[in-house]
């Protein structure tokens, strides 16, 4: 079956641009998160999604990071005036339920994110 | 942010042999993960943890939840080539953290054939 989707796949962007990545679940998975992976680090968490509504925004780095997800389905990550300590592999993942400790994420292959 | 603390950083094996690494944490984990990511792609779940002192295996892999819920350790035997690329464990606090997860900095695992 179909797993989590991620575009673009790779983008380069101007310092100061504005740019938007997509995330397209496993169908009727409930939960959505958002996590932010720098070069030779592990995943940091930025936010998560329970159906339409954004329950958990803590891991946003600053006010220029924006996520919506406004059917419960597709999720889009905004980055607003891009600077280069943006760049990372941004990574989407999805679980069926609410989160419960037992909920596996399945994680899509991410969005590489250059900044120059 | 908060990262779990990972080793070694990266191992160099020979086929055949077998692998641990680590992960301890200063705060408590309801849940353990280990996580295989490969070039390009994101993490994929390898063994889940769910109970204090839980010893679980999947093939050749073999896991355990420290007793005091603040470590965990991943064990593979009998090194293939395929094993080669980044494992990463991760924590999830439970209660109220939405199924959060907190990750370590990863292993490198590099087999030679």
């Amino acid at each position: 079956g179909a797993g989590v989707s991620q575009s673009p796949r790779y983008k380069v962007a101007k310092r100061g641009q504005d740019v938007a990545l997509r995330c397209d679940p496993i169908s009727g998975h409930v939960s959505l998160f958002w996590y932010q992976q720098a070069l030779g680090q592990g995943p940091e968490f930025l936010t998560y999604f329970q159906n339409e509504a954004q329950l958990d925004k803590s891991g946003l780095p600053s006010d220029r990071f924006f996520a919506e997800r406004p059917e419960g389905s597709v999720s889009t990550l905004k980055i607003q005036r891009t600077q280069q300590e943006d760049s990372a592999v941004y990574l989407c993942a999805s679980s069926f339920r609410t989160s419960g400790n037992r909920e596996t994420q399945y994680f899509g292959p991410g969005t590489r994110l250059l900044v120059l | 942010g908060q990262q779990l603390n990972q080793s070694p950083q990266s191992m160099f094996i020979q086929e055949g042999e077998d692998v641990s690494m680590n992960c301890t944490s200063s705060s408590i984990f309801n849940t353990w993960l280990w996580y295989k990511q490969d070039p390009g792609e994101g993490p994929v779940l390898l063994i889940a943890l769910y109970k204090a002192g839980e010893l679980t295996s999947n093939g050749r892999l073999t896991a355990q939840f420290g007793i005091t819920r603040k470590d965990s350790f991943l064990n593979i035997s009998a090194s293939i080539p395929s094993d080669v690329g980044i494992y990463f464990c991760a924590g999830n606090a439970g209660g109220t953290s939405y199924g959060k997860l907190t990750f370590g900095q990863g292993t490198i695992l590099t087999v030679h054939p």
